[in-house]
């Protein structure tokens, strides 16, 4: 099953504009995590968010946490045609480290 | 290794026949998971361990799939008497530990595509 719901599910803007994409879920959670992949490859590990913390910074990502709304945003600032790619959340179920995916965003970058 | 391997990384399996996916995490790795992911959807959690035991099974879709790693390392994901819909990419991942529920970031491998004729 699938926790996180992204949106929107897809997105398209141009270079040098700014991209938000939001997450919500059900349950409990002990941490948020958002990760990236290209074109159905690997996915990797963007930045995580732990359920004490409302914010966080890394490069040009910026990450919100509202426990109380169970929502995050991932904003990404002056994207880049190589930020094109698919980006899911990906939640911390409370107590344990059973990680569950959302179904994603696709965001798309034109030059 | 310097990442998570996944082999094989390709298998075509007629309908029937049994399949075996392995996952060599990195070392020192304790978390190890185990997703489907259909295409253009998001990695469907299917178990995960920490160390050699089976923490949650709950994503196993039916009693045909089962998971082992028998000595806190190297996990094989078994599906039996494959089906159709088995067909998806199946992604292993592993993390470190730093205690009950604390979570870490998960190092995802390159998959095996399975594909049941």
């Amino acid at each position: 099953s699938q926790q996180g719901e992204e949106d929107p599910q897809a997105l398209s803007i141009q270079e040098g504009e700014n991209a938000t994409m939001n997450c919500s879920y059900k349950t409990s959670i002990n941490n948020l995590q958002w990760y990236r992949q290209n074109s159905g490859r690997g996915l990797v590990h963007l930045i995580l968010i732990r359920s004490n913390e409302r914010e966080k910074h890394s490069g040009r990502l910026r990450v919100t946490l509202d426990t109380s709304k169970k929502s995050s945003s991932l904003l990404i600032t002056a994207s880049r045609a190589a930020d094109t790619a698919s980006y899911f959340c990906a939640t911390g179920q409370g107590g344990s480290e059973k990680l569950v995916f959302g179904k994603g965003t696709k965001l798309t970058v034109n030059p | 290794g310097a990442g998570v391997s996944q082999s094989p990384r390709y298998k075509v399996t007629k309908r029937g026949q049994d399949v075996a996916l392995r996952c060599d995490p990195i070392s020192g790795h304790v978390s190890l998971y185990w997703y489907r992911q259909a295409l253009g959807q998001g990695p469907e959690f299917l178990t995960y361990f920490n160390y050699e035991a089976q923490q949650d099974k709950s994503g196993l879709p039916n009693d045909r799939f089962s998971a082992e790693r028998p000595e806190g390392s190297i996990s094989t994901l078994t599906i039996q008497r494959t089906e159709q819909r088995d067909s998806a990419m199946y992604r292993c991942a592993s993390s470190l530990w730093w205690g009950r529920g604390f979570g870490t970031e998960a190092f995802f491998g390159q998959g095996t595509r399975l594909t049941v004729v």
